[in-house]
């Protein structure tokens, strides 16, 4: 079955840029999206179809996908970003998510 | 706005049967699928099927087929998800969540570029003896 491998971990000071990927095989190919979770809170959609941003997202978030890999950026990251984030994608007719990647703002 | 409202919080006995059900409102309920995706405490999330609210239609990952069922309710605007056979490792949030586009072909399933916004609160389905 297909795989999204995702960091366990990231961590960036407030201001900076964090980026965080997404590992899949020939995963260019498909579209990807990503998704910010809170502690005790839903899902949230922040980027989709590679790189567009749901209305209310702010325009610190961005997306690419390319070759084997799909990247969240988050420009001047701020305290409020700290959270898990997870990519998917779809493969043979099936939502496939990654592990998740925490966030830490520090 | 659109919104997405979940049952409350179950505990089952393992090989029991729970029942999720999910209210739409804010949109044109036939206009758009919705999903079920699954998170046990810490872990990440899992897609287990989607359902076209228009024609009933459903498509379930094979994990679960036999054991799940996606329905819905037209009058009230609900969508439930029924688990059967439970077991004491699918402890969990069970959410359900609308895709984010309209669908284009009214009936059957047509996936690959669905993206699952808004999401419900969520249902804490607990398993255990």
């Amino acid at each position: 079955s297909y795989e999204l491998t995702q960091p366990p971990s990231v961590s960036v000071s407030p201001g900076q840029t964090a980026g965080i990927t997404c590992s899949g095989d020939n995963l260019g190919e498909k579209y990807a999206c990503w998704f910010q979770q809170k502690p005790g809170q839903s899902p949230l959609l922040v980027i989709y179809q590679d790189s567009k941003r749901p209305s209310g997202i702010p325009e610190r978030f961005s997306g690419s996908n390319s070759g084997n890999t799909a990247t969240l950026t988050i420009s001047g990251t701020q305290a409020m970003d700290e959270a898990d984030y997870y990519c998917q994608a779809w493969d043979n007719n099936t939502a496939v998510f990654g592990g998740g990647t925490k966030l830490t703002v520090l | 706005q659109v919104q997405l409202v979940q049952s409350g919080a179950e505990v089952k006995q393992p090989g029991a049967s729970v029942k999720v059900s999910c209210k739409a409102s804010g949109y044109t309920f036939s206009n758009y699928y919705i999903h079920w995706v699954r998170q046990a405490p810490g872990q990440g999330l899992e897609w287990m099927g989607i359902i076209n609210p228009s024609d009933g239609s459903t498509r379930y990952v094979q994990k679960f087929q036999g054991r799940v069922t996606m329905t819905r309710d037209m009058s009230t605007r609900t969508v439930y998800m029924e688990l059967s056979r439970l077991r004491s490792d699918e402890t969990a949030v069970y959410y359900c969540a609308r895709d984010r586009d309209i669908i284009v072909v009214p009936a059957g399933i047509v996936v690959g570029r669905n993206w699952f916004d808004p999401w419900g609160q969520g249902t804490l389905v607990t398993v255990s003896s």
